[in-house]
């Protein structure tokens, strides 16, 4: 059974610019989380979307949005890429029930020059 | 954002010996998920709790959800090289569907 596959792996941008990042989830999953992770911070839930809509957002400035296809897979976008903004970003599908465990993907490393 | 208290944030250990480590919250969880975290990947999922004093083991891992519900323990038995990385816990509360993490405890074994 495949897993959740990011793309790309690596970016690298400029500030200013703006980026999209991919997300496929584990077939028949239809709960798509995205969180930024960073050495100081650990962890930080961005938003949940679940059969096409946000159901759940975290604490980050209306420059970091998604969206979910019909299929399930989630793309994320950051516009106006500050410096700060340097992080892994990782993605992790569920089935979408309450309590049901998430699967990570290996996620996206974005560098912003 | 809210996050677990996870400890500790790093261990040095002798190939051989036994691990422990855990979360603590001030909010009572449903579900404590436990995961490895190795250098360029992402998360795996070790193990799922799903209820106070569940106690579930995977091959040398032993994870359990603490009576009060407001904690979670991870036992290694006899540690390996390849135990190293990073371990996250993550909960959620009733009427969620929203996971919040741990800060993570890194472990390095030394052979």
């Amino acid at each position: 059974k495949a897993g959740v596959t990011q793309t790309p792996r690596y970016l690298i941008k400029t500030r200013g610019q703006q980026v999209t990042l991919s997300c496929s989830p584990i077939s028949g999953h239809r709960s798509v989380s995205w969180y930024q992770q960073t050495p100081g911070q650990g962890l930080q839930f961005l938003f949940e979307y679940f059969s096409e809509t946000q159901r759940n957002k975290g604490n980050f400035p209306g420059r970091f949005s998604g969206r979910q296809f019909s299929n399930s897979r989630s793309e994320m976008n950051v516009s106006t890429l500050e410096l700060g903004d340097s992080a892994l970003y990782l993605c992790a599908s569920s089935l979408g029930e309450r309590n049901q465990p998430q699967h990570f993907g290996d996620g996206t490393r974005l560098s912003i020059l | 954002g809210q996050q677990l208290n996870q400890s500790p944030q790093s261990m040095f250990i002798q190939e051989g010996e036994d691990v422990s480590m855990n979360c603590t919250s001030s909010s009572i969880f449903n579900t404590w998920l436990w995961y490895k975290q190795d250098p360029g990947e992402g998360p795996v999922l070790l193990i799922a709790l799903y209820k106070a004093g569940e106690l579930t083991s995977n091959g040398r891992l032993t994870a359990q959800f603490g009576i009060t519900r407001k904690d979670s323990f991870l036992n290694i038995s006899a540690s390996i090289p390849s135990d190293v990385g990073i371990y996250f816990c993550a909960g959620t509360t009733s009427g969620t569907y929203k996971y919040i993490f741990g800060t993570g405890t890194r472990l390095k074994v030394l052979a």
